[in-house]
């Protein structure tokens, strides 16, 4: 069975500074990999995905994501930090054939500072 | 486009209770899938369902059910409620190019 370790429970960056959200997965051969946003109280927003080809991806609000096979890691980066951007996120990973039962890391809080 | 819709928003129930939360997908999606997120455990596969008929449940206890009616939409019951019930509920659609898109949650809290 596949699993997904985000190992940074919390991060704290510098509204402007740069970011880069860690994610390792598990799972015998190329999993789909996805990031997900959530604000607090909402659902889930998909910001980016992977499933073949190019290995960095580009998503939504400016974020991006490299696979690297060799580390099983799907790191999420953005370049500059908006205050916005304060959320919970989530990486998570689906197997082909059944690439929709997800299974999700244990998610890590972004606090923003001004 | 109307993204995936969830009812109620919040619900509060006693223990021993049955729980029912609704679901539209988005327009055109067959699949319904149910998540739980609940404090401490994160984020939970709980139900599949494609074509009216259930494709798979993730590792939950029988008493968590569901079905999916022929305009797709999709209801979660949870009978014989227990306090460790208390979760945000969410449902996703199925996309296309293997994604899933979640509604907004609905929250349900068990007294």
């Amino acid at each position: 069975a596949q699993s997904v370790t985000q190992p940074d429970i919390h991060i704290t960056v510098s509204e402007g500074a740069s970011l880069e959200l860690r994610c390792n997965y598990s799972y015998g051969a190329t999993p789909y990999l996805f990031w997900y946003v959530q604000s607090p109280g909402q659902g889930l927003q998909l910001l980016l995905k992977y499933f073949s080809g190019d290995t960095l991806v580009q998503g939504i609000k400016g974020f991006e994501a490299e696979f690297k096979r060799s580390q099983s890691s799907f790191n999420l980066r953005k370049p500059s930090v908006h205050w916005s951007d304060a959320a919970e996120y989530f990486c998570a990973v689906g197997t082909p054939g059944s690439a929709r039962q997800l299974t999700f890391g244990s998610g890590t809080q972004l606090t923003v500072l001004p | 486009e109307a993204g995936v819709t969830q009812s109620p928003t919040h619900l509060i129930k006693t223990r021993g209770q049955q729980a029912t939360l609704r679901c539209s997908p988005i327009s055109g999606h067959t699949s319904v899938y149910w998540y739980q997120q609940a404090l401490g455990l994160g984020l939970q596969f709980l139900l599949w369902y494609d074509e009216g008929e259930e494709r798979n449940r993730g590792n939950f206890p029988p008493r968590f059910s569901g079905r999916q009616f022929p305009n797709y939409s999709s209801e979660l019951n949870v009978n014989a409620l227990e306090l460790e019930d208390s979760a945000l509920y969410l449902c996703a659609s199925d996309g296309s190019g293997n994604t899933i898109y979640f509604g907004e949650g609905s929250w349900l809290t068990v007294v």
